[in-house]
């Protein structure tokens, strides 16, 4: 199974100010990882996939880049509504996984 | 627009069994691969399970290693719905059961909005 570890767990912002996401995979997943954002109480949303591929109507602020196992997902200047838990997940091998997500809350 | 409207959850006593139905609209269920994940109340994201398409008249289904043997995916194509069909639940299935429709990336950019499972003597 490729775990997937996201850091850091939390990163507190102020709007405005830039958000950096990392995911690391146990083993290569190539470009096979896409980013969720979920907010309380609503299901997750795609943000991008292929690893670098904004969703249809994805903000262009939300940009992610990588391959192999280190990925990075970045919010260039952070909305009030960016302000959630964002999840990695890779479908290269199976089991699918997902990384343990990492909160952006407002500092 | 694609739409998918979860049905099913509720309160179940260990060993018990529930199905979880998951109704589509705006395209067609059998075209697409479909999953379940669930998510444990304050937890994170867990894949349960994937059925494939059915373009060729065969279907796939995969399982975590947590629910196989337990729990079975299946689709009615004529009710445009897929199934879960939950059995010999333990207290650690309590969760929000999603499901999710893949498109062409092969990830998911359509969900449910949700079902509450909840295991409990």
């Amino acid at each position: 199974e490729i775990v997937l570890t996201q850091s850091p767990a939390t990163l507190s912002l102020s709007p405005g100010e830039r958000a950096t996401l990392s995911c690391r995979a146990s083993q290569s997943v190539d470009s096979y990882l896409a980013w969720y954002q979920q907010k309380p109480g609503q299901a997750p949303r795609l943000l991008i996939y292929d690893a670098s591929t904004r969703a249809t109507g994805v903000p262009t602020r939300f940009s992610g880049s990588g391959s192999g196992t280190d990925f990075a997902l970045t919010i260039s200047s952070l909305e009030p509504e960016d302000f959630a838990v964002y999840y990695c997940q890779q479908r290269r091998n199976w089991p699918l996984t997902f990384g343990g997500g990492a909160k952006v809350e407002i500092k | 627009e694609v739409q998918l409207l979860e049905s099913g959850g509720g309160l179940v006593q260990p060993g018990g069994s529930l199905r979880l139905s998951c109704a589509g609209s705006g395209f067609t269920i059998a075209n697409f691969a479909m999953i379940w994940v669930r998510q444990a109340p304050g937890k994170g994201l867990e894949w349960v399970s994937l059925i494939s398409p059915s373009g060729d008249g065969t279907k796939y289904t995969y399982y975590a290693d947590s629910v196989k043997g337990r729990f079975t995916v299946s689709r009615d194509n004529s009710r445009n719905t897929l199934y879960l069909q939950m059995n010999s639940l333990r207290v650690e299935d309590t969760a929000v059961y999603y499901c999710a429709k893949a498109d062409s990336s092969s990830f998911y950019p359509h969900w449910g909005q949700g079902s509450l499972v909840t295991v409990s003597s």
